[in-house]
């Protein structure tokens, strides 16, 4: 069956560190996979998207690796801060047509 | 600012209640998505509409049905609302099939059915 792992365990990291994520898949061979940054009580807010033929992606401290052999996402928060404690979520889409199935998310805790 | 707007923050029916649940969006969007989510689940779609008038099942469209009149309205119907159907309801919307952009998400609906 199709199946998006996430790390179910909250990640708790400093200030100033460099957070990573992980995001696994199987049985999919998604044409992009994108991640999304949740708070609590709201909806999930789009944050980066990376194509299968992409290696890497960046956005202001924010960075998406994408390996389809491994059939893998790491997505990294570089100087982290505390305002960037939430969930974070990778979602794949599995045929080109705008139909996201979603991990179920790691939760980020940064300790000033 | 483009946004989803969802029309209820907080829901509470009965068991057995048609419960409607709205959503509408400014961005002039084809593509429009009603997901579940439960704590240990995460997101499940349940239905989505790639045009007006045209609706697909998602993974978990069971007791559930949805309208799409006009182009930025996207409704949710839970013809006999039952407690399992106590969720967390997100609508989202994004333009174009196969495009590169994300999802935009309202601010979601809790729905609680006593």
């Amino acid at each position: 069956s199709q199946k998006i792992e996430q790390n179910s365990e909250a990640l708790n990291i400093q200030e100033g560190k460099t957070a990573t994520l992980t995001c696994n898949y199987t049985n999919y061979s998604p044409a992009y996979l994108q991640w999304y940054r949740q708070d609590p009580g709201r909806g999930p807010v789009f944050l980066l998207l990376i194509r299968e033929n992409e290696k890497e992606k960046r956005k202001e401290r924010l960075k998406v690796t994408f390996d389809t052999t491994l059939k893998q996402s790491l997505f990294h928060i570089t100087a982290s801060q505390p305002a960037d404690s939430a969930t974070y979520l990778c979602a794949l889409d599995t045929s080109n047509t705008g139909k996201l199935i979603f991990g179920q998310g790691t939760t980020l805790q940064v300790k000033p | 600012d483009v946004k989803v707007t969802q029309s209820s923050r907080y829901l509470v029916k009965r068991t057995g209640e048609k419960v409607f649940l709205e959503c509408v969006q400014d961005m002039d969007h084809e593509n429009m998505f009603w997901y579940r989510q439960d704590p240990g689940l995460g997101l499940r779609l349940i239905y989505f509409s790639y045009d007006v008038k045209m609706k697909e099942k998602g993974d978990i469209p069971e007791g559930y049905s949805v309208s799409r009149e006009k182009k930025e309205r996207f409704s949710l119907i839970l013809e006999s609302a039952s407690t399992n159907q106590t969720s967390m309801y997100l609508c989202a919307s994004t333009g174009g099939q196969g495009t590169n952009y994300g999802y935009t998400f309202g601010s979601g609906t809790r729905l609680t059915v006593v």
